[in-house]
């Protein structure tokens, strides 16, 4: 009863360290995305993928890269990692006629010092 | 582009009693969808109740119901009978008809924290 698996769950960094999220869904989806949330702002979309092959940016994508490995997995990488970048990422899924618009990871709150 | 905004950081209710949350929107499309999520502290992100623009009829799920006036760009859900299992963050959601069935992109309101006294 997996649904959208991100990993690590928890990580501190230090400015200027780089690190990768990673997120795999097993639902068979073509689209993929990824959202940070903060404080006061709900979530916010960084990059999408609409289906293999392909990313998008989103509305904060400064700062972030993708890759879209395969169908089933959707990474998000901080070259160089910055305080402002503190906060928690949520990769979510959606297929074609899901009963839901986007299948929501359990989300990584990562800490930038 | 679309914008989603929920005008009450905060609210508070006593249990068994109802509360309404408010969500505006902002959208040139006429075949949209709105959602409001439930997120628990374990950060889980719960669908609680989805809207389709084309259907007059408001949702109902079981304790929630929204109140979608599409001519005002309105869409609040009112929690009936609450329960201290509501205690949330609620966000609205508004999301495109990417095709048939399917969604598109998800736009977030900025989350409203509920809190359910005893």
């Amino acid at each position: 009863n997996a649904g959208v698996t991100q990993t690590p769950k928890f990580q501190v960094l230090k400015t200027g360290q780089s690190m990768t999220l990673q997120c795999a869904q097993d639902m068979n989806h073509n689209s993929m995305y990824w959202y940070r949330q903060d404080p006061g702002m709900g979530l916010r979309l960084i990059y999408y993928s609409a289906s293999e092959g392909t990313t998008d940016k989103g509305e904060v994508p400064n700062g972030y890269n993708v890759s879209r490995l395969n169908k089933r997995e959707f990474s998000l990488r901080l070259e160089s990692a910055a305080p402002s970048q503190t906060s928690v990422y949520f990769c979510a899924s959606a297929g074609l006629f899901s009963n839901q618009p986007q299948h929501f990871g359990d989300g990584t709150r990562l800490s930038i010092l | 582009a679309q914008t989603v905004t929920q005008s009450q950081p905060e609210m508070s209710v006593q249990e068994a009693e109802t509360v309404t949350l408010s969500c505006t929107y902002d959208t040139s499309e006429s075949d949209y969808y709105l959602f409001w999520y439930k997120q628990p502290p374990s950060r889980q992100m719960i669908l609680v109740i989805r809207q389709e623009a084309y259907k007059q009829q408001n949702a109902t799920e079981n304790r929630f119901s929204v109140n979608f006036q599409k001519a005002a760009k309105s869409f609040s859900l009112k929690i009936s009978d609450s329960q201290l299992g509501d205690a949330a963050m609620y966000f609205c959601a508004y999301s495109t008809r990417a095709g048939g069935t399917s969604y598109g992109k998800l736009t977030f309101g900025q989350g409203t924290i509920l809190t359910v006294h005893p």
